[in-house]
């Protein structure tokens, strides 16, 4: 019952901006749109969360549909150590809810 | 190292065995998280501490697993008479009182022959 919708692969020219698309119609107005990245044989990494406003740090930038009914990552120059799964998830502040519900996610493969 | 430590990367057991593995979660993270992943699936949730508190237990977690944060430190989390089915990747994560995002273990790929 993963609330996320997200491609299953992708590919990326290294060097360019990767987007990743991520649907979550379903979100409730308390919950944050987390991103997180798996690469292979290592635990998942945060990347960025946000509620409402785009938001940018060092890794990526995320794109938030003002309807909050979907979102995009931007990874902006793409490198070959971005090749990882990347998560798209919900999570509510604080409280008990403390859950990471995760789907499959995107393999983003970057390419040289 | 700051991060999410977990001992040991890799176990091989045979089928009946108990295995238990550790966790040392970031030492000013009072929220310590269990989940399990298996081959082509994102991270199941399986328990979580608050402190030395078990707070919630999924149904993943049958009666032969069991976990542990005595001190409110570290935590260990052992399978007792392991089946095949138990091979998967255990990846343990803490996260603060406040504030956001999990920080993950490089996990614990247990195979059970």
């Amino acid at each position: 019952d993963a609330k996320t919708t997200q491609p299953t692969s992708m590919d990326c020219a290294e060097g360019r901006a990767a987007n990743l698309p991520c649907n979550h119609s379903t979100i409730s107005g308390n919950e944050y749109v987390y991103w997180y990245r798996q690469i292979h044989s290592q635990g998942p990494q945060y990347i960025i969360h946000g509620l409402k406003n785009n938001e940018t740090n060092e890794m990526a930038s995320l794109i938030i549909t003002e309807d909050r009914k979907s979102s995009t990552l931007i990874l902006p120059h793409a490198t070959l150590r971005d090749t990882a799964v990347y998560y798209c998830i919900f999570q509510r502040s604080g409280g008990s809810n403390y859950k990471l519900t995760f789907g499959k996610g995107t393999l983003l493969t970057v390419n040289p | 190292d700051t991060g999410v430590s977990q001992d040991p990367r890799h176990k091989i057991t045979k089928r009946g065995q108990n295995v238990t593995f550790r966790c040392d979660p970031i030492s000013e993270h009072n929220r310590l998280y269990w989940y399990r992943q298996t081959l082509g699936q994102g991270p199941e949730f399986l328990t979580y501490f608050q402190n030395e508190a078990q707070l919630e237990k999924s149904r993943l977690l049958s009666d032969r697993f069991s976990a542990e944060r005595p001190k409110g430190s570290f935590s260990t989390l052992e399978i007792q008479r392991t089946e095949q089915g138990d091979s998967a990747m255990y990846l343990c994560a803490s996260s603060p009182r406040t504030g956001h995002g999990y920080t993950f273990g490089s996990g614990t790929r247990l195979t059970v022959v």
